[in-house]
């Protein structure tokens, strides 16, 4: 299995919007509405942010959101702030009928 | 609140075997599946593999012939081994509870380092 596609990096003012693409197939995806996110801050653990494509765990503020079309999933981030700044990362099953685990390549998030 | 830690040795000789063990604590470790996912240095997260508490497991396809996992039910632990290591396995292990709704996991241990080298 390939990892997903995302952009390497995005970045955005405090307040404003931004979202993140991640490109897979009709293998993973697009065949699962299992898509899940997560952000890393440097040295941290990975923390996941969306599950399911758009659901948000407890304490996960609501100005993260997911969605997904097609072999295309984003998550976007509203009203940005400074602590938004991390990598991120998309997650999916991958494979027909093995449930295999995939990764996108993570995106870096920085706020001007 | 289910929390997770890594253990094993930190070092790893060329060609010798990684081990690492994940201890769950705040909850049981029945009835869900568990990960082990790596990142080396200033790249992304890989995906090794998981197993459910029955003993069931799913590996990376380019890690399968390197990697068992096993998990130990009364000691709320499961296990990684990776075989014929090299300096390209050097990396950060998480391990994680992977819920069948959340592939990449919902709790993750903070990572270990663990380094290849002679």
């Amino acid at each position: 299995q390939s990892a997903l596609t995302q952009p390497r990096s995005v970045s955005g003012s405090p307040g404003q919007s931004v979202t993140i693409s991640c490109t897979g197939t009709s293998s993973d995806v697009g065949g699962y509405n299992y898509v899940s996110w997560y952000q890393q801050h440097p040295g941290k653990a990975p923390k996941l942010m969306i599950y399911d494509v758009s659901k948000r765990p407890s304490g996960v503020p609501d100005r993260f959101s997911g969605s997904k079309s097609g072999n295309t999933a984003s998550l976007t981030i509203s009203g940005l702030q400074a602590e938004d700044e991390a990598d991120y990362y998309c997650c999916s099953y991958a494979g027909s009928y093995t449930f295999d685990v995939v990764f996108g390549g993570g995106t870096k998030l920085t706020v001007l | 609140q289910v929390q997770l830690q890594e253990s094993g040795p930190g070092l790893v000789k060329p060609s010798e075997t990684l081990s690492l063990t994940c201890t769950v604590s705040g909850g049981s470790i029945s009835s869900y599946y568990w990960s082990w996912i790596r990142q080396p240095a200033g790249k992304g997260l890989e995906w090794i593999g998981r197993i459910y508490t029955s003993g069931s497991t799913n590996y990376n396809p380019s890690l399968k012939s390197r990697v068992t996992m096993s998990v130990d039910t009364s000691k709320n632990q499961f296990s990684l081994k990776l075989s014929s290591v090299t300096a390209a396995d050097t990396a950060v292990y998480y391990c994680a509870r992977a819920p069948s709704s959340v592939a990449g996991g919902d709790y993750w241990g903070q990572g270990t380092l663990v380094t290849v080298s002679s």
